[in-house]
């Protein structure tokens, strides 16, 4: 079955430096990587996602994530991270069956400190 | 392009009674999802539709979850009657064709409590 794990449950990193978040995954097959962020109150916005190709993939609000086969990881990364950046961060896996559902992480809060 | 529309967003009932969402996917969006995520977990999928008719139903707890879309386009979901358990953010997402690669869009969610 497919499953993805986050884990550290928060992350704290000071503004102006760089950040990760991290993730790994166990799926058969070729997997299909998804970050998503949650503002309070708010759904989830999509970051990015991984499909095929580049192992980094770029994505939204400057956020890049690196998929390596071998360590079976996905980590969300940020060169250098603001305090808007403070939410939390969910990593998913595409279900491969008879549905798509994306299977979700427990999330990972991030806390940016000016 | 309009994002995911959900209504109400927040919803306080009370045990034994009962509430209905409200989900209107991005436009031209064939596949609907409704997602339950409970405090300090992430998102579990309820219910799929591609246009009306369902793909996969088999964590729905069917004793006191119904949903439908049937016009393909808008989603209503339903419990009744609501247990404590239940107190959640109920998210609706759509994606274009429910292939592996597409993107799920995610609304605002709605979040119930149930006392």
């Amino acid at each position: 079955a497919q499953s993805v794990a986050q884990p550290e449950d928060q992350v704290n990193v000071a503004e102006g430096n760089p950040l990760t978040v991290k993730c790994t995954y166990s799926v058969s097959g070729n997997p299909y990587l998804f970050w998503y962020v949650q503002y309070p109150n708010r759904g989830l916005q999509f970051l990015l996602k991984y499909i095929t190709g580049d192992n980094l993939v770029k994505g939204s609000y400057g956020f890049e994530a690196e998929f390596n086969k071998s360590q079976t990881s996905f980590h969300l990364k940020k060169p250098s991270a603001l305090v808007s950046d403070s939410a939390l961060y969910f990593c998913a896996v595409r279900d491969m069956g008879h549905t798509d559902k994306l299977i979700f992480g427990t999330g990972t809060r991030l806390q940016v400190f000016p | 392009e309009a994002g995911v529309a959900q209504s109400p967003r927040y919803k306080i009932i009370e045990k034994r009674q009962s509430v209905a969402f409200w989900c209107n996917p991005i436009s031209g969006h064939a596949t609907l999802y409704w997602y339950q995520q409970i405090l300090g977990q992430g998102p579990k999928l309820l219910i799929q539709f591609q246009n009306n008719g369902v793909v996969d139903d088999s964590q729905l707890p069917k004793d006191r979850f119904s949903a439908e879309r049937l016009k393909g386009v808008d989603s209503t979901l339903k419990i009744q009657p609501a247990k404590l358990e239940d107190s959640a953010v109920y998210l609706c997402a759509s994606s274009s064709t429910g292939v592996y690669q597409e993107t799920q869009y995610f609304g605002p969610g709605t979040r119930l409590l149930v006392l």
